[in-house]
């Protein structure tokens, strides 16, 4: 089944604690973002990867690391997390870019 | 970098009637507009595109249209049904980012 998959899906952690939820796909895509959602302003781009070891800033990026050894991987890393990253979680996917993003199921991050 | 404002930011309609959500966006270069509806609880998933050189698409009872001098796009939702209630938000892409409007909450009533 072709999907894109994000792990955890739910993560409560502490101030200060590196952490990484990851994310796969098994499209062959080129494409792969991270957004987070947070409520009155929409999905906002954190990292995006245009293809294998290629990787830019969104919107969004403070805070946040990425890497893209393989193409199917994108994993996002916080070093060092603080509570204002609480917040909902989506990898995407899409054959290049300027096609149908596919997301993945989200994950929910809480930083007490 | 790309701005994109997305109107209204709710939308409550009867069960049957048209549904019209507007956005515009600031980069001219943008030239990929997708269009994502988003359940509660769930992923966000593709409902319509629309590139620079289409002026509308339409899939049953989904259209767009898209204004380029005007820097403006709108969703045509006609015949509304309760499982439209969702979360539907625009965006805007040129070459590498993809910018999304903050949504619109629509809510259909029987």
């Amino acid at each position: 089944e072709a999907q894109v998959t994000q792990n955890p899906r739910y993560l409560i952690t502490v101030t200060g604690k590196k952490l990484t939820v990851t994310c796969s796909q098994n499209m062959n895509h080129e494409y792969m973002s991270w957004y987070r959602q947070d409520p009155g302003l929409g999905l906002r781009q954190i990292y995006y990867s245009m293809n294998v070891e290629v990787t830019d800033k969104g919107d969004v990026p403070e805070g946040y690391k990425v890497s893209r050894k393989e193409k199917r991987n994108f994993p996002l890393i916080l070093e060092s997390p603080s509570p204002n990253q609480t917040s909902l979680y989506f990898c995407a996917s899409s054959p290049t870019m300027g096609t149908e993003q596919f997301f993945g199921p989200g994950t929910r991050l809480t930083v007490l | 970098g790309e701005n994109v404002e997305q109107h209204p930011s709710t939308l409550s309609v009867q069960e049957g009637d048209s549904a019209v959500i507007k956005c515009t966006y600031s980069d001219s270069a943008s030239n990929y507009f997708p269009w994502y509806k988003q359940e509660l609880g769930k992923r966000p998933q593709l409902i319509i595109d629309i590139r620079s050189n289409v002026g509308e698409k339409k899939d049953q009872r989904i259209a767009v249209t898209l204004n380029k001098t005007a820097k403006h796009f709108s969703l045509h939702i006609t015949e509304t049904q309760p499982e439209d209630s969702a979360v539907y938000f625009c965006a805007a892409t040129g070459y590498s980012t993809l910018t999304f409007g903050k949504g619109t909450m629509l809510l259909v009533s029987p």
